[in-house]
């Protein structure tokens, strides 16, 4: 079956450009989560989603970050004003719900030039 | 003190050797554990959930230690495939939040 889809899988942008990435969860998972990983460090949560409302905004780590998710399906993570230390792989994992393992998609590369 | 502690090795082991990581939880409220594997450049797989009893999948067995905060992975008769970084995943606030440990490299040889 289908798993979870990222899309796109690597972005190119100057600094200062706003971008959007896009997950599509697999079929009938509430919950979705989105990651961050810099080169050669662990994963660092974001944001997480139980159908679409956003229980805990903690991870995100400034305002220039935002997420939404509608039709308790496809999310968007957008970064305004990207920074250079915005670089990154973000990752996108969905799961039946609490205490369910996580699935996760291959990633989108952001590079900020 | 980090909420989830792994040792970054990396461990170098022969093709064949048995391999045992050890990962500690900080958070006594955690509810659910796992084992994620992450190869080069690729996203985290589940390799196992971990199970107070232990548990057991082919060559791979996961152990939880609720009273030490605990988690251990052995892996037996090791194969070049193996080689990956393994992380070790803790489930925290009301199970939605997973927190993942730095991982630790694992590298089979010949």
């Amino acid at each position: 079956g289908a798993g979870v889809s990222q899309s796109p899988s690597n972005k190119v942008t100057e600094k200062g450009k706003d971008v959007e990435l896009r997950c599509d969860p697999i079929s009938g998972h509430t919950a979705l989560y989105w990651y961050r990983q810099r080169l050669g460090q662990g994963l660092e949560f974001l944001i997480y989603f139980q159908g679409n409302s956003a229980p805990d905004k903690s991870g995100l780590p400034s305002d220039r970050f935002s997420a939404e998710r509608t039709g308790e399906s496809v999310s968007t993570l957008t970064i305004q004003r990207t920074q250079q230390e915005d670089s990154a792989v973000y990752l996108c994992a969905s799961s039946l719900g609490p205490y369910q393992p996580q699935h996760f998609g291959d990633g989108t590369r952001l590079s900020i030039l | 003190r980090k909420e989830v502690e792994q040792d970054p090795g990396p461990f170098n082991v022969p093709e064949g050797a048995t391999v045992a990581f050890n990962c500690t939880y900080s958070n006594s409220a955690s509810q659910s554990f796992f084992w994620y594997r992450q190869d080069c450049r690729k996203e985290p797989k589940l390799l196992m959930s971990v199970y107070s009893s232990g548990n057991e999948d082919g060559r791979f067995t996961a152990q939880l230690n609720r009273a030490s905060q605990y988690i251990s992975l052995l892996i037996r008769d090791s194969k070049l495939s193996d080689s990956a970084t393994y992380l070790c995943v803790v489930s925290t606030g009301g199970g939605n939040k997973l927190t993942f440990g730095t991982g630790t490299q694992l590298k089979v040889e010949l």
